[in-house]
């Protein structure tokens, strides 16, 4: 089955810029969504479709997606980014939804 | 606003069964696909399963298939997960969540507990 790997933890300074990787077979050629969950609270769509951001999301966030790696970029990090990310995928199989098991950021 | 809010959720010992609801609001329930993720304590996310607009297709984590069915009533807005054979490391909260490739708007979570 499909699997979804990122980094257990990520650090950053404040005003920094932070990186998060989720490496998967192909990826490049699926399209990749991630989600922001604070402590205590559901996760949040930050990211859909690879680069595309929901309505209220700061331009801070971005995406990108190629090869066997997808990202997620926070620019200018703030404290208030720190949470835990996770990215997510449709299975190319068509009838499952797959999550990287999580990364949390943790800011400086 | 957009809104789902599940509920159902508790103490149950193994072997047992429950329902949970997501009742939705803010939005045209029938026309978008619905999801169930759960996440057992200081775990990650873990998607259970995903009903069509119409409720005519459905899919479901290998680990539930045969013990839990999703289901939906449009006419009530409101979307159903029934668990049977409840197992131990069933335990998590459980969220309902709009869409079909990617969840815009998640639930609060209800909180399913399985122990003798």
């Amino acid at each position: 089955s499909y699997v979804l790997t990122q980094p257990p933890s990520v650090s950053v300074a404040p005003g920094q810029t932070a990186r998060i990787t989720c490496a998967g077979n192909n990826i490049g050629r699926e399209n990749v969504h991630w989600y922001q969950q604070k402590p205590g609270q559901a996760p949040v769509l930050v990211v859909y479709d690879d680069t595309d951001r929901p309505s209220g999301v700061p331009e801070r966030f971005s995406g990108s997606n190629s090869g066997n790696v997808a990202t997620l970029t926070i620019s200018r990090v703030e404290d208030g980014d720190e949470a835990d990310y996770y990215c997510q995928v449709w299975g190319s199989s068509g009838d499952r939804v797959i999550f990287g098991g999580g990364t949390k950021l943790t800011v400086l | 606003q957009v809104q789902l809010v599940e509920s159902g959720g508790g103490v149950v010992q193994p072997g047992r069964s429950l329902r949970l609801s997501c009742a939705a609001s803010g939005f045209i329930f029938s026309n978008y696909g619905m999801h169930w993720i759960r996440q057992a304590p200081g775990k990650g996310l873990e998607w259970v399963a995903v009903i069509s607009h119409d409720g005519n297709k459905k899919y479901y984590l290998d680990s539930v298939k045969g013990r839990f069915t999703i289901s939906r009533d449009n006419s009530k807005n409101t979307l159903y997960l029934q668990m049977n054979s409840l197992r131990t490391d069933d335990t998590a909260a459980y969220y309902c969540a709009k869409g079909w490739f990617y969840f815009d708007i998640w639930g609060q979570g209800a909180l399913v507990t399985v122990s003798s």
